[in-house]
């Protein structure tokens, strides 16, 4: 299948972390992203890693890639007010010519 | 530097009404893309374009029309507008490397009643 697969909803309270799962289902993968979208916004990107990588750290967001089992997480550390937004998961494909595949987002909601 | 500019922003249309979406880019991307987004799906790819003068089918093409005839342009045409057309579209531009960011504009809503 073509699936990238997330959850719709991920709710955390302000100062613990947010970890956000994303499952694909193609081998052929080269690089896999995570986009933010900021209501009433386009999507931006976060980070992204690269296929042959199992992890990548930048400041508050650590990427993990396990391709074994096709996994993918975004863990956002001290999540804040600032990071609600619908986080989208999108995997680049050598076989679509590179085309994104995109899952459906999951919407990060902060309680204070 | 603007980035990439969507217009309009908000449109309502009766069904069987035509419309053009606007998209530039001040980046000189070479890559363009359309793409819809509905609640609880993905970004869907509509048309995308990868150089002045041509354009190429996505994932949903069907009632939609695109043309690029400036590089920094990309145009979605809707010829005859349908409520399972009501969406967000965005429009994309990206530079030719493989690992090229997508750069996204922010957004048009369309209804369609």
């Amino acid at each position: 299948g073509e699936d990238v697969e997330q959850s719709l909803f991920l709710s955390v309270r302000e100062g613990d972390s947010s970890v956000i799962n994303c499952t694909y289902t193609d081998s052929s993968s080269t690089y896999l992203y995570w986009y933010k979208q900021e209501p009433g916004a386009g999507l931006q990107l976060l980070t992204y890693i690269f296929s042959n990588m199992d992890m990548k750290q930048d400041q508050r967001l650590t990427v993990l890639l396990n391709k074994k089992d096709k996994h993918l997480s975004l863990r956002i550390a001290d999540t804040q007010t600032g990071d609600s937004a619908i986080y989208f998961c999108a995997e680049s494909r050598m076989d679509s010519n590179y085309q994104l595949i995109w899952g459906a987002g999951t919407k990060l909601i902060i309680k204070p | 530097n603007a980035g990439v500019t969507q217009t309009p922003k908000f449109r309502v249309l009766k069904t069987g009404q035509s419309m053009t979406l606007l998209c530039a880019q001040d980046m000189n991307h070479e890559y363009m893309y359309w793409y819809r987004q509905d609640p609880g799906m993905g970004l869907r790819l509509i048309h995308y374009s990868v150089g002045e003068g041509t354009t190429a089918k996505g994932e949903v093409p069907d009632g939609y029309n695109v043309s690029r005839l400036k590089k920094q342009n990309f145009l979605l045409g809707l010829e005859s507008a349908a409520p399972s057309q009501t969406s967000v579209y965005f429009c994309a531009s990206r530079s030719t490397g493989v690992n090229s960011p997508l750069h996204f504009g922010n957004g048009t809503r369309l209804t369609v009643t």
